[in-house]
């Protein structure tokens, strides 16, 4: 069935540093990814998305990787900082407009300075 | 915009009381989602709605659980009778559906705590 995990629940980078969230993904019919980032106290909150005719999407300062063959994604943050620290999620939407996301458990990014 | 606005921000309430969580949408956007959110489950769909109208409410635990869209700017997630189980923070996110992006604006949450 339909499932999107996190490689790792927990992640810690020192200031400065480029941080990689990796996520996997089972449905090979999921055409639409999402990272979302949530701040303790506050809803999750749209960082980029990627569609599966995509492999790379750039945004600021983060980068989303789509590999098909394997079904990973993963979500890289330049020169990362404090204020980077939080629960990032991905999410995915199967082929089917309407259909509601699905999200993972989370990875936890914790930054030092 | 205001963003997605939902109240209370948060609830405590004993267990058997009625609990209603209220959610208002962006303007303009189509689709409306509750999602309930957990250290043990992370983030669970419970129901959501296109044009007002409820199209998968799977997620929904029990028949404790009822939602409702009245209109296009407000919605409601009704927990009779509540149990301390019910205990996690609940979102309500909302969406323009249309295009291929389609990315959700959540709201801040509503923290609800059941004894």
């Amino acid at each position: 069935g339909e499932s999107v995990g996190l490689h790792l629940p927990t992640l810690s980078v020192q200031e400065g540093d480029n941080s990689i969230i990796n996520c996997a993904y089972s449905n090979s019919a999921s055409d639409y990814f999402i990272w979302y980032k949530q701040e303790s106290g506050k809803g999750p909150q749209f960082i980029i998305d990627i569609r599966s005719n995509m492999d790379k999407r750039q945004g600021q300062r983060v980068t989303v990787l789509l590999n098909k063959t394997v079904k990973h994604l993963s979500l890289q943050i330049a020169a990362t900082q404090p204020g980077d620290s939080a629960v990032y999620f991905c999410a995915e939407n199967g082929s089917q407009a309407g259909t509601a996301l699905i999200f993972g458990k989370g990875t936890t990014l914790s930054v030092s300075s | 915009d205001a963003g997605v606005i939902q109240s209370p921000r948060h609830e405590v309430t004993e267990m058997g009381q009625e609990v209603t969580l209220r959610c208002k949408p962006i303007s303009g956007h189509n689709s409306l989602f509750w999602y309930r959110q957990t250290m043990m489950r992370g983030l669970e769909l419970l129901i959501y709605f296109n044009n007002n109208v409820p199209i998968d409410d799977s997620g929904m635990p029990e028949d404790r659980f009822s939602a409702k869209m009245p209109n296009a700017s407000f919605s409601t997630l009704k927990i009779q009778p509540s149990e301390p189980r019910d205990s996690a923070v609940y979102f309500c996110a909302s969406s323009l559906i249309g295009g291929r992006s389609y990315g959700y604006t959540f709201g801040s949450g509503t923290r609800l705590t059941v004894v």
